[in-house]
């Protein structure tokens, strides 16, 4: 079984100013990491992902995540926001065996403050 | 690459109802997916086909609830009889079968409101 922990629902923040989005996994096999974005009435939009290799990951937007094995944790951040990235973001984890099930997280509401 | 396309968009019916709705994948993707999401919760899968065949279901989807991809191209997705709980997001996804797992691609889903 695997599983994913968002721990903040929404997150304000001014624009210009730092963002880290934090998720939590846990999973009895190898796991794949993904972060998804989400705008409203949209599906879903592929930020980022981790297969292996480097820890760091670097997606679309300007947003980085770095795997935490030791802390089954991938933390998004960004170093400075824009307006545009207001958004509901989706940390996902996905199975390395069978189909490759993709489990989500609850989501985390970035809001942006100009 | 055309993407995820769904259709309709938005579907309002009365309770008890019989509502289809179609995905169709991205065309060298033989992977698709059928999630759920509702208001302040991540998508939950529902089911998933690799070309043709229908090789996992979630609980989630009832006996009321079926799923075809007759000819590993485009997928429908019925709801039988709907209920008030079955108004939601449905999601659909695919990917590509490849040695390197592949992330999935989202279409922009259809909203399903129940009267």
């Amino acid at each position: 079984a695997q599983s994913v922990t968002q721990l903040d629902s929404q997150v304000p923040v001014f624009e210009e100013a730092p963002v880290e989005l934090r998720c939590n996994y846990s999973s009895s096999v190898s796991v794949y990491l993904f972060w998804y974005v989400q705008y409203p009435n949209q599906g879903l939009q592929l930020l980022l992902k981790y297969l292996s290799g480097s820890t760091l990951v670097k997606g679309i937007n300007g947003f980085e995540a770095e795997f935490n094995k030791s802390q089954t944790s991938f933390h998004l951040r960004k170093p400075s926001v824009h307006i545009s990235d207001t958004a509901e973001y989706f940390c996902a984890v996905m199975n390395s065996g069978g189909y490759q099930k993709v489990t989500f997280g609850i989501g985390t509401k970035l809001q942006v403050i100009p | 690459d055309t993407g995820v396309s769904q259709d309709p968009r938005h579907k309002i019916t009365k309770r008890g109802q019989n509502v289809t709705f179609r995905c169709d994948p991205i065309s060298e993707h033989n992977r698709l997916y059928w999630y759920r999401q509702t208001l302040g919760q991540g998508p939950e899968f529902l089911t998933y086909f690799q070309n043709e065949a229908q090789l996992e279901k979630s609980r989630l989807l009832s006996d009321r609830f079926s799923a075809e991809r007759p000819k590993g191209s485009f997928s429908t997705l019925e709801i039988q009889r709907t209920e008030q709980g079955d108004s939601a997001m449905y999601l659909c996804a695919s990917s590509p079968r490849d040695r390197v797992p592949q992330p999935q691609h989202f279409g922009d889903g259809t909203r399903l409101s129940i009267l």
